[in-house]
């Protein structure tokens, strides 16, 4: 049974960086053709694509974000992370992971929701 | 970047009423395409892939079709728990890039 679960800050300053994480089973990502994608969502609102990261190290980023994303994996513990630097109000949304197979989405995590206030 | 015109942004069905949403691709995706059901409060859920293929355990009353740039989304005969946001996606190139939504409420 696959499962995945975002954690992260719940509150950000403005200009601070984002950092979450996603805990999954049920895969691994050692095993050729699985990823980790990050997906974002405001409330109200519509899905924008983050970053995937594959079982070779492999990454892409939405270029919209312009170099402020990073996504990393710990293949030992399960877990992927992204983190956003210099956010501001425009990032607060629910945060989803998801596994990416052959670019769908099969399985969503719960997502966390992450306010930047000052 | 590919964009993914979806519609209508919204509509109404009373229930057993067939229903269709749309989705323009500003290129071709070669049927790499997704449509996603999210209900209130809870996180999307792979409805459709591959433009027609049912994924295991949705409904056979969901259907998708389409090929180049235009597909669509079939729900043949509307219930309740039908009533949610629905999103396709295309996968054909990065960024992967989702369509604004489609909000359809029972009548």
């Amino acid at each position: 049974q696959v499962t995945l679960k975002e954690s992260g800050p719940g509150i950000l300053q403005p200009s601070q960086t984002l950092s979450l994480t996603c805990t999954f089973s049920g895969f691994s990502l050692s095993t050729y053709g699985m990823g980790v994608g990050w997906i974002r969502q405001p409330s109200g609102k519509g899905l924008e694509w983050l970053a995937n990261i594959w079982w070779d190290d492999d990454k892409y980023y939405n270029p919209s974000l312009k170099n402020r994303l990073t996504i990393s994996k710990d293949t030992s513990n399960n877990q992927a992370f992204l983190k956003i630097t210099n956010v501001d109000t425009a990032d607060t949304a629910t945060y989803y992971c998801a596994r990416p197979a052959y670019g769908l989405l099969d399985y969503w995590g719960q997502g966390v929701m992450v306010t930047v206030s000052s | 970047d590919i964009q993914m015109t979806q519609s209508p942004a919204s509509l109404s069905a009373s229930l057993g009423e067939t229903v269709s949403i749309e989705c323009l691709a500003s290129e071709g995706i070669s049927n790499d395409l997704a449509w996603y059901q999210q209900k209130s409060g809870k996180s999307p859920q792979l409805l459709i892939y591959a433009a027609s293929r049912l994924q295991d355990g949705v409904p056979s009353r969901f259907s998708g079709s389409g090929s180049g740039t235009r597909y669509s989304l079939k729900i043949s005969g509307m219930q309740p728990e039908d009533e949610a946001d629905y999103f396709c996606q295309q996968s054909y190139k990065y960024p992967n890039t989702f369509g604004a939504g489609t909000k359809l409420e029972l009548k």
